[in-house]
Parts: structure tokens; C-alpha cells; sequence
């Protein structure tokens, strides 16, 4: 069975402020990639990062960077000096190296105040 | 442009009606999927789609119907036994098969209301 975590419901900040976005999968799977989405009030989910379960080196692009500790089956999204357009819903999605279906986890609605 | 094209954006239907909503892509992509989203939820899937002529439920099937006789299109009938339809829809495409590493693409949705 594998489940999808993010315990964060809604968030808040300040523009300019950083912000951190949960999700934890537990699978039994040893590779598998795991996806972040953004989904703004229009309504569209619009693909942001992908990461693989074998490559757990921290990356950083632009304002987005991420940071994947395998051991906790954590994969943590953070935005860097928010901004008012960086209110969304974000989903974390895994998908397992196999024939498998795509899965959404609850999501996390962020709010960023100016 | 490549892309996913999901008609129409509103859609409304009294009780009791069946009715289609539309999903095309051009990607060239194998599989296909049908979400459900309710206001402040997530996604959950309908049903899904890996080839041309087949497809498996998702977890909230009962009351939809689908069809996937061209790869381009995946149509998904709401049906009179889904008693509460009232949703937004959104439908994705990606590349399928054994290729697990490439994001989905998605439509802009198709809102739903029973009137």
C-alpha cells in the first residue's frame, strides 16, 4: 500500500517570506519519482519539479528548491521570498517505477499576504 | 500548440440528465485520466485510461462512465445514478506505459452544476 502526506492544510506568510511545503509517501517501493504541482484559483494544475528516490542531493532553481530525505520518505518544497503570485493550492504527487496510476496528495492551500 | 483542451468550462444539468464532458489532447499521449475536485479538497481519481480501448476505475467511479475508443480523446459521462455531480472536472494526459519520470498534463477544468 503507499500513502500520500501533506499535513499541512492552509499556510500563510508575508510576501517576501520563506515558506515550506510537507509531504511525506510511504511506499514499500525503493524508486519511484515524486512530482510537485501548483494549482492557482484559475483552476489548472500546472507541473513545478520532479524528483527521483535515488538522488537525494538538494537542488535549488530560481526561487524554488527542494529537499528530499529518503530515509523519512520526506520530500520538502520551499519557496524562497514569497510572492502574491505564489498563491496556489500545491499538490505533491508520487508515481512508482511501474504500470501505475497517478495519485494526488490533499493538497496545501498557501496564501501570501502583501 | 500541443496540448489538453477540456469543453465546455461551465456546464450545468438538471436531475436526472446524463451528460459529456469533453477532454482532447494532442500530445500524442498514451494515457488519460478523469479527477473529480469538490471546493477546499483534493483530486480523486474517476477513472483512468494507459491504452486506446481500455480503461480501469478509479476510486470514485460509481455514477460516471467512460469510453477511450481514440487516443486523443477520453470523454466522461456523468450519469443520472451520481447523486451529488456538482464538481469541478479535470482531465490529464501524460506520456504512459513504463515511463514514469514525466509530469502529467492537465485541462483547465470543467465546472459542473446541477441545477
Amino acid at each position: 500500500a503507499q500513502k500520500v502526506t501533506q499535513a499541512q492544510t492552509e499556510i500563510s506568510v508575508v510576501e517576501k517570506e520563506d515558506v515550506t511545503l510537507d509531504c511525506v509517501y510511504e511506499t514499500r517501493d525503493t524508486t519511484y519519482y515524486l512530482f510537485w504541482y501548483k494549482q492557482p484559483p484559475s483552476g489548472e494544475l500546472v507541473f513545478l519539479i520532479r524528483r527521483n528516490s535515488f538522488d537525494e542531493q538538494n537542488e535549488i532553481s530560481g526561487r524554488y528548491s527542494w529537499n528530499f530525505q529518503k530515509s523519512t520518505s520526506s520530500f520538502n518544497f520551499t519557496i524562497t521570498a514569497s510572492q502574491v503570485v505564489d498563491s496556489a493550492v500545491y499538490f505533491c504527487a508520487p508515481r512508482r517505477a511501474s504500470y501505475d496510476k497517478v495519485i494526488f496528495g490533499p493538497g496545501t492551500s498557501l496564501s501570501v499576504i502583501p | 500548440d500541443g496540448g489538453i483542451t477540456q469543453s465546455p468550462k461551465y456546464l450545468f444539468r438538471k436531475e436526472g440528465q446524463n451528460v459529456t464532458l469533453s477532454c482532447e489532447q494532442n500530445l500524442n499521449h498514451d494515457a488519460m485520466y478523469w479527477y473529480r475536485q469538490d471546493p477546499g479538497q483534493g483530486l480523486r481519481l474517476i477513472y483512468y485510461s494507459q491504452i486506446v480501448n481500455d480503461f480501469q476505475k478509479g476510486d470514485i467511479a460509481e455514477g460516471y462512465s467512460v469510453s477511450r475508443e481514440k487516443k486523443e480523446s477520453f470523454p466522461l459521462t456523468v450519469t443520472s445514478a451520481q447523486k451529488n455531480p456538482t464538481a469541478f472536472y479535470l482531465c490529464a494526459s501524460l506520456r504512459g506505459g513504463s515511463i514514469t519520470n514525466t509530469e502529467a498534463f492537465f485541462g483547465q477544468g470543467t465546472r459542473l452544476t446541477v441545477v
